[in-house]
């Protein structure tokens, strides 16, 4: 049972470049979100998606960033024109569920680079 | 959400215990307490979660203090793989699953062989 697929582990964007950046849940989970870690700080939630729908996106910058969970394939963090400060890693959670008594699986994480 | 505080960072010797504390003043009568770690260049691990009475599972423990304003993850022996950054994080029962699990600073172990 393989665990949360994030890809690719590294990509390294020009500034003004299109990132995408990929997420494969677990088996059986339809609830995803997304986290960004800046270098040296702690992990910000981004958005919470379940297949075909938002939930929330409170954490995402308003613009150049969207997020979207089709019903079939990965999840798709998106970042248009990226900037230097889009550098940081990205990781991937899933769920089964929305019970708050029930753990996250994570993924390795994209590690984005802005150049 | 109820804030959390635990210490920036803690150092252990290899093989012994580990204590690692969490403070919750103000957490409600139906907010779960979550830990996870994160090692070195990967994404959080799950640990463990309680909501009243202590738990334990293969990789620790989990004390729960009376009052539920504190909390307590032992890790038995520390090895050189423990080595990461714990989180501790409330989550409310009566959260409508909105919200994502929200995560502070955490606490630094560093384990000395």
């Amino acid at each position: 049972n393989a665990g949360v697929m994030q890809n690719p582990r590294h990509l390294v964007r020009r500034r003004g470049q299109e990132a995408r950046l990929r997420c494969s849940p677990m088996k059986g989970h339809s609830h995803v979100y997304w986290y960004r870690q800046l270098p040296e700080e702690g992990l910000k939630f981004m958005v919470y998606l379940q297949k075909e729908n938002i939930i929330d996106e409170s954490g995402m910058p308003k613009e150049r960033f969207s997020a979207e969970f089709p019903k079939e394939g990965p999840s798709i963090l998106r970042i248009q024109q990226v900037v230097r400060g889009d550098s940081a890693a990205y990781f991937c959670a899933s769920s089964p569920r929305r019970i708050p008594n029930y753990g996250y699986t994570f993924g390795s994480g994209t590690r984005l680079t802005v150049v | 959400d109820a804030k959390t505080t635990q210490p920036n960072s803690m150092e252990s010797n290899e093989e012994e215990p580990v204590h690692l504390p969490c403070n919750h003043s103000t957490i409600s009568g139906t907010d779960y307490i979550h830990w996870y770690r994160q090692l070195p260049s990967q994404g959080p691990e799950y640990v463990i979660h309680g909501l009243t009475s202590n738990v334990n599972n293969r990789m620790a423990s989990l004390a729960i203090a009376e009052d539920r304003k504190s909390s307590t993850l032992i890790l038995h022996r520390a090895t050189l793989r423990d080595a990461a950054v714990y989180y501790c994080i409330l989550r409310a029962l009566m959260d409508t699953g909105r919200r994502a699990l929200t995560f502070g600073s955490g606490t630094r172990l560093q384990v000395q062989p």
